[in-house]
């Protein structure tokens, strides 16, 4: 159960667009289209964005969207905001009812 | 409206054990997988446990195996989280998440709060 790969930090300017990849293996990512992405303010519990890869609960911006290329999901936030600044979380189903969690990627809004 | 609402957190000594609890709200408790995520002071999420609706069936991470227990009471609408031999790794915000709707669904739609256990002499 080895965490999948984030880039460590991303940043942007508002309004412009900005994607975080999410990189696992054949067990995992590869696998399943159970990609979930999650958004966490600083002291604040995560908010589910996107699941099964690309599918966004109620209420959740369109600006967000998820995809998906062999091992490799991204997260793509397009027309930044300054509210978008936060860390986000790439989740993914690894077989045997247990996931995996990448190991974060802070958003910076420059 | 959904809510979940951990409680049990706190300090506790290397060896000892300490045991979480998450009562829910909001909807039919007892149709939904639930699940623990920690998260160690400044790290990453990291998937604990999970059991099935009708707390027949649990699951572990593979590291955390024989230490912790997940438990259930769906007359209480409450999880549980047993956890023992406790470690300094172990100091983390323990979350309580639902999982969604789906007969297949591995993604959490709903999040509490989160407990801290802290483990330090």
């Amino acid at each position: 159960q080895s965490a999948l790969t984030q880039p460590a930090s991303v940043s942007g300017s508002p309004g412009q667009s900005i994607t975080i990849s999410c990189t696992g293996t054949s067990s995992d990512v590869g696998s399943y289209n159970l990609v979930s992405w999650y958004q966490q303010h600083p002291g604040k519990a995560p908010k589910l964005m996107i699941y099964e890869v690309s599918k966004r609960p109620s209420g959740v911006s369109n600006r967000f969207s998820g995809s998906k290329s062999g091992n490799t999901a991204s997260l793509t936030i397009s027309g930044l905001q300054a509210e978008d600044e936060a860390d986000y979380y790439c989740c993914s189903y690894a077989g045997n009812n247990i996931v995996v969690f990448g190991g974060g990627t802070k958003l910076t809004v420059l | 409206e959904v809510q979940l609402l951990e409680s049990g957190g706190g300090l506790v000594q290397p060896g000892g054990s300490l045991r979480l609890s998450c009562a829910a709200s909001g909807f039919t408790f007892a149709s939904y997988a639930m699940s623990w995520v920690r998260q160690a002071p400044g790290k990453g999420l990291e998937w604990v446990s999970a059991i099935s609706g009708s707390g027949g069936i649990p699951y572990y991470a593979d590291s955390l195996k024989g230490r912790f227990t997940i438990s259930r009471d769906n007359s209480k609408n409450t999880v549980y989280l047993q956890m023992n031999s406790l470690r300094a790794e172990d100091t983390a915000v323990y979350y309580c998440a639902k999982y969604g709707p789906a007969a297949i669904s591995y993604y959490f739609d709903y999040w509490g709060q989160g407990t801290l256990v802290t483990v330090s002499s």
